[in-house]
């Protein structure tokens, strides 16, 4: 069934750019859409990416996002990196019996 | 504006039971799915459970299946997480979320999980 594969830590400099994968280890990354999640310290989630590449409105469109299926992976890419963007970030979809199924997050560092 | 507002943690027993709220405000309860999620502490996010818009299908992550139960009131625009046999391994933050899609969706349900609660902390310990 799917599981998702997020490096465990990444770090770049403000202003720079940083990208994010998650790699479907089992399952195809196309059969569901796949979700971006922003969670900061002690506080909940929020989404940041929906249904492959959607921005919500209030998300800066420095956030973009994509589907490489020849990797079966999706990426998140954050572009002109700001201390605020610090934060874990998840990514999500379902599995073939309907099941939410979460990356194991990946902590980003703006240093 | 949309609210999620959990409730119900607290500290219990190993083998115990807890059931979890989730009030909702701001939005039309009857025509959204609502998830919860966990966190333990200092780990990621985990699925547990998915009730859709009209209740008719339920599903739960495998780690809680038979012991977890979801529902929703739709009197009370409330979503429940029923909690039995709790082990240790269930201590964690629980969040409830609320599921929707725009434009071409996958099944219903199985959505982007749009608005979040702020959570509320479940500690198993004897």
């Amino acid at each position: 069934n799917l599981m998702l594969t997020q490096p465990h830590s990444v770090s770049e400099s403000p202003g720079k750019t940083v990208t994010i994968s998650c790699t479907a280890n089992s399952g195809s990354i196309a059969s569901k859409y796949v979700q971006w999640y922003q969670q900061r310290p002690g506080s909940a989630p929020t989404i940041v990416i929906y249904q492959d590449d959607g921005r919500p409105s209030g998300v800066p469109d420095r956030f973009s996002a994509s589907i490489d299926f020849s990797s079966n992976s999706a990426s998140l890419t954050i572009s002109g990196l700001k201390t605020e963007d610090e934060a874990d970030y998840y990514c999500q979809s379902y599995n073939s019996n309907n099941q939410g199924v979460f990356g194991g997050g990946t902590k980003l560092t703006v240093l | 504006q949309v609210q999620l507002v959990e409730s119900g943690g607290g500290v219990v027993q190993p083998g115990g039971s807890l059931r979890l709220s989730c009030a909702t405000s701001g939005f039309p309860f009857d025509r959204y799915a609502m998830h919860w999620v966990r966190q333990a502490p200092g780990k990621g996010l985990e699925w547990v459970a998915l009730i859709w818009y009209d209740a008719t299908n339920i599903y739960y992550g495998d780690s809680v299946k038979g012991r977890f139960t979801i529902s929703r009131d739709y009197s009370k625009d409330t979503v429940y997480l029923q909690m039995n046999s709790l082990r240790a391994e269930d201590t964690a933050v629980y969040y409830c979320a609320r599921a929707y899609c725009e434009g071409h969706c996958n099944s219903p349900g199985l959505e982007p999980l749009r608005d979040w609660g702020q959570g509320t902390l479940v500690t198993v310990s004897s």
